[in-house]
């Protein structure tokens, strides 16, 4: 499985658009991009993955260049309650796949 | 629909009791994660159940840790003779088969060992 580095924490204020960049320079021809959240006292909640290039849904973007060495998670126009902590992964997801947290990235969203 | 359930949400023991800790996945779901959490800490995998293939017990961190799975559903972990060491969030997580399938992850249970 692909190793991933992420920063370790980043702040923000509310209103502004958060990108949050994950390097995974050894990812593999089948490996997906997946984005994690996880809240104090609760599972992570998947918010969203892409394989290549650029996808939206109703909560983030995820950009993919063309390399595939890296990601951004961006936020658009983040709240107090975004504030959490924010897990990049990567693999194939195939059976058998278990995911491989790393300590994230710790989002403080501040008034 | 309901999510993934676990059981008991918060569990307090003395050192060298056993506990079991419950999870229910999503119904449908053929696959089936255990998870650990300790304080501040990323998660840290425990063992993968797949349909009625033989579990992926490689990140079980010692042979006071089991789990099973019955009926293809619900699945319990087991850790006897508990140690403080122990003490942790404890997540279950269920998927769809096939590729890209994302995982749903239970609240966990947060295990004190006294």
């Amino acid at each position: 499985l692909a190793k991933t580095t992420q920063p370790i924490s980043m702040d923000s204020y509310e209103g502004q658009e958060v990108n949050i960049t994950c390097s995974h320079n050894n990812i593999a021809t089948n490996d997906y991009i997946t984005w994690y959240q996880q809240f104090p006292s609760q599972g992570p909640r998947f918010i969203i993955q892409g394989y290549k290039t650029k996808v939206t849904n109703e909560v983030a973007s995820l950009f993919i260049p063309a390399d595939r060495k890296s990601s951004t998670l961006s936020l658009p126009r983040v709240s107090l309650s975004d504030t959490a902590v924010y897990y990049c992964l990567v693999g194939d997801g195939e059976a058998g796949t278990a995911l491989i947290f790393g300590k994230g990235t710790t989002l403080s969203v501040s008034s | 629909g309901a999510g993934v359930s676990q059981s008991p949400s918060n569990k307090v023991t003395e050192k060298g009791k056993d506990v079991e800790l419950r999870c229910d996945p999503i119904s449908g779901h053929t696959a089936l994660y255990w998870y650990r959490q300790s304080l501040g800490q990323g998660l840290e995998f425990l063992i993968y159940f797949q349909g009625n293939s033989a579990p992926d017990k490689s990140g079980l961190p010692s042979d006071r840790f089991s789990a099973e799975r019955t009926g293809g559903s619900v699945s319990t972990l087991t850790i006897q003779r508990t140690q403080q060491e122990d003490s942790a969030v404890y997540l279950c997580a269920s998927s769809q088969q096939g590729s890209a399938q994302p995982q749903h992850f239970g609240d966990g249970t947060r295990l004190s060992i006294l």
